[in-house]
């Protein structure tokens, strides 16, 4: 089947501008991560669904970063009043269930803010 | 939080064996070992895991230190598209901390 979608692709914002990230994990996973990447550096977890629960929100950088998934699918990452430092690739993952270790990445949103 | 330290990175000829190292000594007995790769411009892509005995699947092998501490990532021949960051982690119920991984270059 499709695997962990996410759109748009790549976006550019202006400093101060509010951006949506899309991901569309895979039909019937329970479990959603996002993760932000910076250049050269490894992915750092920002936070987990299981279901449209959020049980861990421990990773978001601050107050500017937001996360939905009101019907246990799809997931929004928001970020209110971009700043350069936000630039980064932000990769979503999701997993069968609790229990399933194995996560599967979707391809990344690449966040430019100018 | 248990922590991976491993090479920055590694290189290999094509069609060799690579062995890519994995110190974890403050590991616990319930973290599981996971590898991860991720090639240019993509997600992370998961290799294989495994707990105490070495494992196998069809993209590499894991051989597991009998006391744990150590792990090392076989690829029984590299190949270009094999070129990309390595990434072990110790995880835990879907706990994944990534660290800066080993990036192999695959020599032709």
């Amino acid at each position: 089947g499709a695997g962990v979608s996410q759109s748009p692709r790549y976006k550019v914002a202006k400093r101060g501008q509010d951006v949506a990230l899309r991901c569309d994990p895979i039909s019937g996973h329970v479990s959603l991560f996002w993760y932000q990447q910076a250049l050269g550096q490894g992915p750092e977890f920002l936070t987990y669904f299981q279901n449209e629960a959020q049980l861990d929100k421990s990773g978001l950088p601050s107050d500017r970063f937001f996360a939905e998934r009101p019907e246990g699918s799809v997931s929004t990452l928001k970020i209110q009043r971009t700043q350069q430092e936000d630039s980064a690739v932000y990769l979503c993952a999701s997993s069968f269930d609790p229990s399933q270790e194995t996560q599967y990445f979707g391809p990344g949103t690449r966040l430019l803010v100018l | 939080d248990a922590k991976t330290t491993q090479p920055n990175s590694m290189e290999s000829n094509e069609e060799e064996p690579v062995h890519l190292p994995c110190n974890h000594s403050t590991i616990s007995g319930t973290d599981y070992i996971h590898w991860y790769r991720q090639l240019p411009s993509q997600g992370p892509e998961y290799v294989i895991h495994g707990l105490t005995s070495n494992v196998n699947n069809r993209m590499a092998s894991l051989a597991i230190a009998e006391d744990r501490k150590s792990s090392t990532l076989i690829l029984h021949r590299a190949t270009l598209r094999d070129a990309a960051v390595y990434y072990c982690i110790l995880t835990i119920n879907n706990d994944m901390r990534f660290g800066a991984g080993t990036r192999l270059t695959v020599k032709p």
